[in-house]
């Protein structure tokens, strides 16, 4: 089974400051997604990084997919209260096992 | 906006009843996946479409089965219902393969 493990899982910080959320798998995934879901909303796509390696910016988001696909990482620079949600990373494997398999979650909390 | 839509939005019910799911995928969009949510198990994959047929199941329960139309909206049959099955359901859509674009999600209420 192949699982996707999330760090922190909780996480409040001030506005302002910059935080890095972590997704670590021991398998390897054919491409890797970020998500944010706001309560009772379904999962709102945020970027797909498919290349081992690949960095991707989204304005003040940084994502990061490592070398051997087994694991990602998000960054957000100067975090401000719209950044409030919970973030999933989710794996999907080769053609005919598109299935995504997601992280635990981590929600992020910016104090104004 | 996805362009995925699912109804209905929220669904009240009692055990040992059935219940059905609809999704429509995007336009253009041949895959249809079924994901469930609750607080202990997170976002589970159950089952996916492609145009027309199975392709992949996951943690799906026998109660559950699902289907894709000819026209390539889905649905979701729950049936015998236990109050453990109370989650949010989203249907989430791709051209093939790739990025998955979710829905709004079915809240369901086992009662």
């Amino acid at each position: 089974t192949q699982l996707l493990e999330q760090s922190p899982q909780f996480l409040s910080i001030q506005e302002g400051e910059n935080l890095t959320v972590y997704c670590n798998s021991s398998s390897v995934f054919s491409s890797l997604q970020w998500y944010r879901q706001e309560p009772g909303e379904g999962p709102v796509l945020l970027v797909t990084v498919v290349t081992g390696g690949e960095v991707k910016k989204l304005k003040r988001l940084t994502f990061q997919f490592g070398d051997a696909r087994k694991d990602s990482s998000l960054h957000i620079t100067a975090a401000q209260p719209g950044d409030t949600g919970l973030y999933l990373c989710a794996g999907a494997g080769n053609f005919g096992n598109e299935k995504l398999t997601f992280g635990t979650g981590t929600r992020l909390t910016i104090i104004p | 906006d996805s362009g995925v839509t699912q109804t209905p939005k929220h669904l009240i019910t009692a055990t040992g009843q059935r219940v059905t799911l609809r999704c429509s995928p995007r336009s253009g969009d041949l895959s249809v996946y079924w994901y469930q949510q609750s607080l202990d198990q997170g976002l589970q994959f159950l089952i996916q479409y492609y145009n027309g047929e199975e392709r992949a199941k996951g943690n799906i329960l026998e109660r559950f089965s699902a289907q894709q139309f000819p026209d390539l909206h889905s649905e979701l049959n729950l049936s015998s219902l236990e109050l453990g099955d109370s989650a949010l359901y989203f249907c989430a859509s791709s051209l093939s393969g790739g990025t998955q674009y979710f829905g709004p999600g079915t809240r369901l209420t086992v009662l």
